[in-house]
């Protein structure tokens, strides 16, 4: 089963320009997190964001929470060629047992030079 | 440190067969999480263990299972293998809760 659901599938953008991607999810959360693959990779952890927090920073990486809407967004800035790969949002759910991680569809970021 | 390693990196078999992914985690990562991707499906969770023992199972049947020894390293196994099975199985290290998950490159498998 699917937690995360991503908003666009697909983007694509101009080098430069900002890129913004959704997420929602269902159940209640502890935290949530994004990841990025690059075509046939593994995941890469970009930033972890808690349930009792709203924002923040990594770098050109923005991250929102909002937990009454079970959704958040993950901003890139000046977006590069290198940023193209797929984004994925990733929710440990409450659980009264050990946590586990559930992803997202993902969305397809394609940044052109 | 070296990072995740997942052996082998391709892997092609035939229907009915079975098979065995391996996965040496992060050093002093005691925790090991499988998922399996596919284009249609996405990233769906299989099972992760924890000091030898499985915390968590995600909607699989029984032919997928896995396992892991005293030295965190895990493996998994998936019998009678279906052209359904075809995927990029991905194991992931965390030392103890799974706040933050170190991805290997994966196992591509592909069953004729």
């Amino acid at each position: 089963s699917q937690q995360g659901e991503e908003d666009p599938q697909a983007l694509s953008i101009q080098e430069g320009e900002n890129a913004t991607m959704n997420c929602s999810y269902k159940t209640s959360i502890n935290n949530l997190q994004w990841y990025r693959q690059n075509s046939g990779r593994g995941l890469v952890h970009l930033i972890l964001i808690r349930s009792n927090e709203r924002e923040k920073h990594s770098g050109r990486l923005r991250v929102t929470l909002d937990t009454s809407k079970k959704s958040s967004s993950l901003l890139i800035t000046a977006s590069r060629a290198a940023d193209t790969a797929s984004y994925f949002c990733a929710t440990e759910e409450v659980k009264t047992s050990y946590d586990k991680v559930i992803f997202g569809p993902g969305t397809s970021l394609s940044v052109i030079p | 440190k070296a990072g995740v390693t997942q052996t082998p990196r391709y892997l092609i078999k035939t229907r009915g067969q079975q098979v065995t992914l391996s996965c040496s985690p992060i050093s002093g990562h005691r925790s090991v999480s499988w998922y399996q991707q596919t284009p249609g499906q996405g990233l769906q969770f299989l099972f992760e263990y924890f000091s030898e023992t499985q915390r968590n199972k995600g909607n699989f049947p029984g032919r997928f299972s896995g396992r892991q020894f005293s030295n965190s390293r895990s493996e998994m196994n998936v019998s009678t293998l279906e052209l359904g099975d075809s995927a990029l199985y991905l194991c992931a290290s965390s030392p103890d809760s799974p706040e933050k998950l170190f991805f290997g490159s994966g196992t591509q498998l592909s069953v004729l």
